[in-house]
């Protein structure tokens, strides 16, 4: 089946820096999402892209959806420390199963004051 | 508040006793889906529904069974659980699938299953 490679596994960094994490994939998707997931908690939605080229950004988050449809990558500018957690990506193709959301293995982050 | 609740929120059984894992949504969403999240692996898809008696496998299907009789409800059922199925599981829901457009999906807060 589909599968997301998602890089780094893990980052450490310190207040104030920032970080890059992407997502590639050997399949095209319509639709990449980023959520993050704090410890003890559901992961929650960040940012979502439907379009490829497309750049959007959250606050400090920015990500962007890779032209050939087949990768992605999100940014945060000025971590700080409620910044920790696990990201994932997530991607889907409308043209293969409808329900099916393909998810990464996450990135987990943790930043020192 | 628009959520997603999942009941118990932890829970400790043997092997073989059956058990089911509710969860309701309150957002009148089509769509269901249960995941479970184990270390190293990420999220995987059990099944998913995309509208009421409608359902479908996932990627880890295999020992679990869910029912969508009502819209808002999608309970996962373990009818002989077995120690491999010790997991965090996550039931979620979205207006029309996870990634179409405007349609997130939105995850309730995880049930932590040990299976003894």
């Amino acid at each position: 089946g589909q599968q997301l490679n998602q890089s780094p596994q893990s980052m450490f960094i310190q207040e104030g820096e920032d970080v890059s994490m992407n997502c590639t994939s050997s399949s095209i998707f319509n639709t990449w999402l980023w959520y993050k997931q704090d410890p003890g908690e559901g992961p929650v939605l960040l940012i979502a892209l439907y379009k490829a080229g497309e750049l959007t950004s959250n606050g400090r988050l920015t990500a962007q959806f890779g032209i050939t449809r087949k990768d992605s990558f999100l940014n945060i500018s000025a971590s700080i420390p409620s910044d920790v957690g696990i990201y994932f990506c997530a991607g889907q193709n409308y043209g293969g199963s409808q329900g099916n959301l393909i998810f990464g293995k996450g990135t987990k982050l943790s930043v020192k004051p | 508040e628009a959520q997603v609740t999942q009941n118990p929120r932890y829970l400790i059984t043997v092997t073989g006793k059956k058990l089911t894992v509710t969860c309701s949504q309150n957002m009148n969403h089509e769509y269901m889906s249960w995941y479970r999240q184990d270390p190293g692996l990420g999220l995987r898809q059990i099944y998913y529904s995309m509208n009421v008696e409608v359902t479908d496998k996932g990627d880890v299907p295999e020992g679990y069974k869910v029912s969508r009789k009502e819209k808002r409800n999608f309970p996962l059922i373990l009818e002989s659980p077995s120690p491999n199925q010790t997991s965090l599981y996550f039931c979620a829901s979205s207006r029309s699938g996870g990634g179409f457009y405007n349609s997130p999906l939105h995850f309730g807060n995880g049930t932590r299953l040990t299976v003894t």
